[in-house]
């Protein structure tokens, strides 16, 4: 297994525009999470699933995001309408789940830059 | 609103220097506590703490969760230029809430 994979490692838009970002997890993990960073600060928490079931999503996400995680096994990050201010790394990461929890594994990352 | 807050923002030490870094937390239905390091790209795995006063090591990294007072402390003796990064602290409740990290500089 070579980790967590995203595409496109960068993507260009013009505001307005609808883009859509992809995530290939760890086979193994059941759990899948999509974050957003800018510079100098923490990952921010968008969205996760386990399985196909979308479990929680950020209620600071507006509704021009979207994501799917059919069959359980990659996931996209849609964005409708792309501002300025989406602008971010966009991060997906897997784990396990159970007990106290697991570490994530992260991609590389997805860098969109709204002009 | 679950919430955790790392110090120092920024440090820079000299390579040999010992580092404590600093993570408290707010978190319902808490679980367990990570740290992370981000260099130039994605975060990598640290260490996840889930109980009391149990120290986890690796190599010169170090770390121990205090579940009374809501914090955690990673340390690093011996630093080198190598440990320069980013390091965040995260919460473990379902989903993880990251800090903004504190951003380390080793001077040769």
């Amino acid at each position: 297994d070579t980790g967590v994979s995203q595409d496109p490692r960068h993507k260009i838009t013009k505001r307005g525009q609808n883009v859509t970002f992809r995530c290939d997890p760890i086979s193994e993990h059941n759990r899948l999470y999509w974050y957003r960073q800018t510079l100098g600060q923490g990952p921010e928490f968008l969205t996760y699933f386990q399985n196909e079931a979308q479990l929680e999503k950020s209620r600071l996400l507006s509704d021009r995001f979207s994501a799917e995680r059919p069959k359980g096994s990659f996931s996209t990050l849609e964005i409708q309408r792309t501002e300025q201010g989406d602008s971010a790394m966009y991060l997906c990461a897997s784990s396990l789940t159970g007990g106290r929890g697991y570490g994530y594994t992260f991609g590389s990352g997805t860098r969109l830059t709204v002009v | 609103e679950d919430k955790v807050v790392q110090s120092p923002l920024s440090l820079v030490v000299h390579e040999g220097d010992t580092v404590t870094l600093n993570c408290s937390y707010e978190v319902t239905n808490f679980r367990s506590l990570l740290w992370y390091k981000q260099e130039k790209k994605a975060p990598t795995f640290l260490f996840m703490l889930t109980s009391s006063g149990i120290e986890k090591k690796s190599g010169r990294l170090s770390s121990i969760l205090d579940k009374k007072e809501l914090f955690s402390i990673l340390n690093i003796t011996a630093t080198q230029t190598g440990d320069s990064a980013v390091y965040l602290c995260a919460s473990n409740a379902g989903k993880s809430t990251f800090g903004d990290g504190t951003t380390l500089t080793v001077k040769p």
